[in-house]
């Protein structure tokens, strides 16, 4: 059964900073990994698609990896700013579902 | 505006009197599923449906049921709601589950907060 897990669950940095975040999973049988982002008391927006045959995505200062034979993908976000404050998810697609980590909650000082 | 809508956003109800949470995408997409989201856990799928008339369990289906009886509506009934079903709750769509290179991103309505009290 896939699993998904994000580490580390909390990150804080300054402002200017750049990060990686991380996320695993156990089945390397997948379609597709999704990288969302929520904010509290708000929905889920779609920040990077990347497809089983592809290494990368990258979106403005957004750049998130898939190395699918290690069952691992990365979101590196470049030059953080507080709007950045987020809790960060990723999903995987396999069988017809997304298969979900629990989660990233990042907060960026100014 | 392409959208996925949930109503309502908001929900506090007492044990046992049947709700349901109305979704609506405009999107014409043939994918179509319910999570929940609760802290520590993630999102989990409720259920989905790959095409009108064709639904499956998810991970988490006991105590819910959906229809598809239209393309772009996926209720989500509670007969008898629980404490243990409050609960964030998402629809979500996509074209198809798979499919080609950019047709299967989900997209993902605001959430409906349910308290069963």
């Amino acid at each position: 059964k896939q699993e998904v897990t994000q580490i580390p669950a909390a990150l804080s940095v300054p402002e200017g900073e750049n990060l990686v975040l991380n996320c695993s999973f156990t089945d390397s049988a997948i379609y597709n990994l999704q990288w969302f982002r929520q904010d509290p008391g708000k929905g889920l927006t779609s920040l990077l698609l990347i497809q089983s045959s592809q290494r990368e995505q990258t979106s403005g200062r957004l750049n998130a990896s898939l190395d699918k034979s290690s069952g691992r993908s990365t979101l590196y976000i470049a030059a953080s700013q507080p709007g950045d404050s987020a809790t960060y998810l990723c999903a995987v697609n396999s069988n017809y579902q997304l298969i979900w980590g629990a989660g990233t909650k990042l907060i960026i000082k100014p | 505006e392409a959208q996925v809508t949930q109503n309502p956003r908001y929900l506090i109800t007492v044990t046992g009197k049947k709700l349901t949470v109305t979704c609506s995408q405009n999107m014409n997409h043939e994918y179509m599923s319910w999570y929940r989201q609760d802290p520590g856990l993630g999102l989990r799928q409720i259920y989905y449906s790959m095409n009108v008339e064709v639904t499956d369990k998810g991970d988490v289906p006991e105590g819910y049921k959906v229809s598809r009886k239209e393309k772009r509506n996926f209720p989500l009934i509670l007969e008898s709601p629980s404490p243990n079903q409050t609960s964030l709750y998402f629809c979500a769509s996509s074209l198809s589950p798979q499919g080609q290179v950019r047709y299967n991103e989900q997209f993902f309505g605001p959430g409906t907060r349910l308290t069963v009290l």
